[in-house]
């Protein structure tokens, strides 16, 4: 069955501007969670969305927000870009929560943003 | 506090060795899941083996293979006659039954060099 969708793969956005991305789960899951990886902080866990609500949220300023729909879809997004923000977002998609005893999450090829 | 920390930053191995990535965990449950995924340069995370705190047994699944130890709080994977495809940023990690904060702990990866 097709994996982890995530679009767009590449992106290159100016200082200031806002940028949303999209994620398509496996078919099925109903979790989805977003991490943003950049060389020096490694992994982090942005929030975490099943059935269309938030279920938890890292530690990210609020310029960062995401959404979940109906057929489990999710899209994130960063407002006003700062140079900081250039990292890989990966997405994550799960049958149940991500903090669900034993529950594996799969994860999709990221979309690597640049702002410049 | 659940902790994950892999303290190879970067491991160069010539093809054909075999290679141990190391592991090492802090949980205050009795109940936990450890994670292995590998990053290949596109980006993807991808899910090598679940392993619950439960099962001390150790895993073999064709040249990879994991030990896990309780008594030293250690997951670690070893790649056996190492292939320059095995060259990818692996990472480590744990999540717990009862994780108040209810998502997967990361570390901080290592990077894998095979070298032909």
């Amino acid at each position: 069955k097709a994996g982890v969708t995530q679009t767009p793969r590449y992106l290159i956005k100016t200082r200031g501007q806002q940028v949303t991305l999209s994620c398509s789960p496996i078919s099925g899951h109903r979790s989805v969670s977003w991490y943003q990886q950049t060389p020096g902080q490694g992994l982090q866990f942005l929030f975490e969305y099943f059935s269309e609500t938030q279920r938890n949220k890292g530690n990210f300023p609020g310029r960062f927000s995401g959404r979940q729909f109906s057929n489990s879809r999710s899209e994130m997004n960063v407002s006003t870009l700062e140079l900081g923000d250039s990292a890989l977002y990966l997405c994550a998609s799960s049958l149940v929560g991500t903090g669900f005893p034993g529950n594996t999450i799969y994860f999709g090829e990221g979309s690597w943003l640049t702002v410049v | 506090a659940q902790k994950v920390t892999q303290a190879q930053t970067e491991i160069s191995v010539v093809e054909k060795e075999d290679v141990t990535l190391d592991c090492v965990y802090e949980t205050r449950d009795t109940t936990y899941y450890l994670f292995w995924y590998k990053q290949p340069p596109s980006g993807e995370l991808v899910f090598l083996i679940r392993r619950n705190s439960f099962d001390e047994q150790n895993e073999i699944s064709g040249r990879y293979s994991w030990n896990f130890q309780k008594s030293t709080s250690s997951f670690n994977f070893t790649i056996t006659a190492s292939q320059v495809v095995d060259s990818a940023v692996y990472f480590c990690a744990l999540s717990e039954a009862m994780n108040r904060d209810d998502k997967i702990i990361f570390g901080k990866g290592t990077r894998l060099h095979i070298l032909p």
